[in-house]
């Protein structure tokens, strides 16, 4: 089993751009979620998904858009890059805890110019 | 919404002793408490979680304990070793099934 995976591992954008960070996992998970790690700080929810078809907002979900078309998948999308948006970003699943992070990928660092 | 502190910010320790973090937390219907170690450049690992119905939970050499009435648990960890060195961080689940997490502790075993 991969586990939780997380494409791609860094990126650096300009301000205005848009871009995808994949996740899949194979564990056959319902509950996934994306969260965000700024320096300092603990992990913050952004989206999170509870099956296939169904998303819903986290704390902070303003810019970011996700969608579940498959249990396996899902993608987070930057709409417009900002600076803010600049973070370690981590996609989690669980199978039975909930949709609490019980597994996560490796993170993706997006840089933001 | 929920809020949670966690102390201390960091921790250093002499390997084989025992090391304390402590979460206090603000939601008095917060009932599910995990916590995740977090090495340098790697994924957050769930590392244990305790639900309000339980006050103490343990495997192996660490062990969290919950205190409901004054809103604060902690993890401990026992004969601490090099590979204990990391951050930690516990969570509260808030109102909507979602968790808030703490700000992280620091841990350094010293050998």
């Amino acid at each position: 089993n991969a586990g939780v995976t997380q494409t791609p591992k860094f990126q650096v954008l300009k301000t205005g751009q848009s871009m995808t960070l994949q996740c899949a996992q194979d564990m056959n998970h319902e509950y996934m979620s994306w969260y965000r790690q700024d320096p300092g700080m603990g992990l913050r929810l952004i989206h999170y998904s509870v099956g296939a078809g169904i998303t819903d907002q986290g704390e902070v979900p303003n810019g970011y858009n996700v969608s579940r078309s498959t249990t396996e998948d899902f993608p987070l999308r930057l709409l417009s890059a900002a600076p803010s948006q600049t973070s370690v970003y981590f996609c989690a699943s669980s199978g039975d805890r909930g949709f609490q992070p019980q597994h996560f990928g490796d993170g993706t660092r997006l840089s933001i110019l | 919404g929920e809020n949670v502190e966690q102390h201390p910010s960091t921790l250093s320790v002499q390997e084989g002793d025992s090391a304390v973090i402590k979460c206090t937390y603000s939601d008095s219907a917060s009932n599910y408490f995990p916590w995740y170690k977090q090495e340098l450049g790697k994924r957050p690992q769930l590392i244990i979680d305790i639900r309000s119905n339980v006050g103490e939970k343990k495997d192996q050499r660490i062990a969290v304990t919950l205190n409901k009435t004054a809103k604060h648990f902690s993890l401990h960890i026992t004969e601490t070793q090099p590979e204990d060195s990391a951050v930690y961080f516990c969570a509260a689940e808030a109102a909507g099934n979602k968790l808030t997490f703490g700000g992280g502790t620091r841990v350094l075993v010293k050998p």
